[in-house]
């Protein structure tokens, strides 16, 4: 089955600094990947996602980039802030429906002020 | 997006004991799947609610541990049952609009401890 492994498994940058955290996938048929972001007490937050179609998709200080060939995806942060500090999570699913997400196994990030 | 809110938020329970958790989302969804995370860990898909049938476990949980209910597109339930301390985890309820959608929405999480 689908299999998802993330680096690092923690992350620490100064304020202002880039953070990239990195997945790699197993099963060529997936085709969404979203990235969550959990903040301690809360739930997973989606906060960008990608489909196989598209190899780069950016949000403010946030991009997804997508290699479909290496079958790995990674997050940028840029000009991290203080409150960008959480778990990380990214996840790959595939069609019909794509509900056997599989996620990775997080990334504590720390932004130090 | 969809606005999902869970009861408990926590809670504390003796070894034993059974809980239901309730999840209820601002609008009708077609997808309601229930995870575990284990303390420091990553997400565990349970079980996808449906509606009107026995909810679909994934290899590894029961019906009988787990039972599950969705009497609507709006509301779900998880009982933990006869728990036991490794049963202390979060549990969340996430919601997808459809079946043609992979975007999933997670609620708040219910942190349960037993002792």
């Amino acid at each position: 089955g689908e299999n998802v492994e993330q680096h690092p498994s923690t992350l620490s940058v100064q304020e202002g600094d880039s953070a990239v955290i990195k997945c790699t996938y197993s099963d060529s048929a997936s085709n969404y990947f979203p990235w969550y972001k959990q903040e301690l007490g809360k739930g997973p937050q989606l906060i960008i996602d990608i489909r196989s179609n598209v190899g780069e998709k950016k949000d403010q200080r946030i991009a997804v980039t997508l290699n479909k060939t290496a079958k790995h995806f990674s997050l940028h942060i840029t000009e991290t802030q203080p409150e960008d500090s959480a778990v990380y999570f990214c996840a790959a699913s595939k069609p019909p429906g794509g509900f056997k997400t599989i996620f990775g196994a997080g990334t504590r990030l720390f932004v130090k002020a | 997006s969809a606005v999902i809110s869970q009861k408990p938020s926590r809670d504390i329970c003796q070894r034993g004991t059974s809980l239901t958790i309730q999840c209820q989302v601002d609008s009708q969804v077609t997808m309601m799947f229930w995870y575990r995370q284990q303390p420091g860990q990553s997400l565990t898909l349970i079980a996808t609610a449906n509606q009107g049938s026995e909810a679909t476990y994934e290899s590894g949980f029961v019906i009988d541990k787990f039972p599950i209910s969705r009497p609507n597109l709006t509301f779900s339930t998880l009982t933990v049952s006869n728990m036991s301390p490794e049963d202390s985890s979060i549990y969340l309820c996430s919601v997808a609009r459809d079946t043609h959608t992979d975007t999933q929405y997670f609620g708040p999480g219910t942190r349960l401890t037993v002792l």
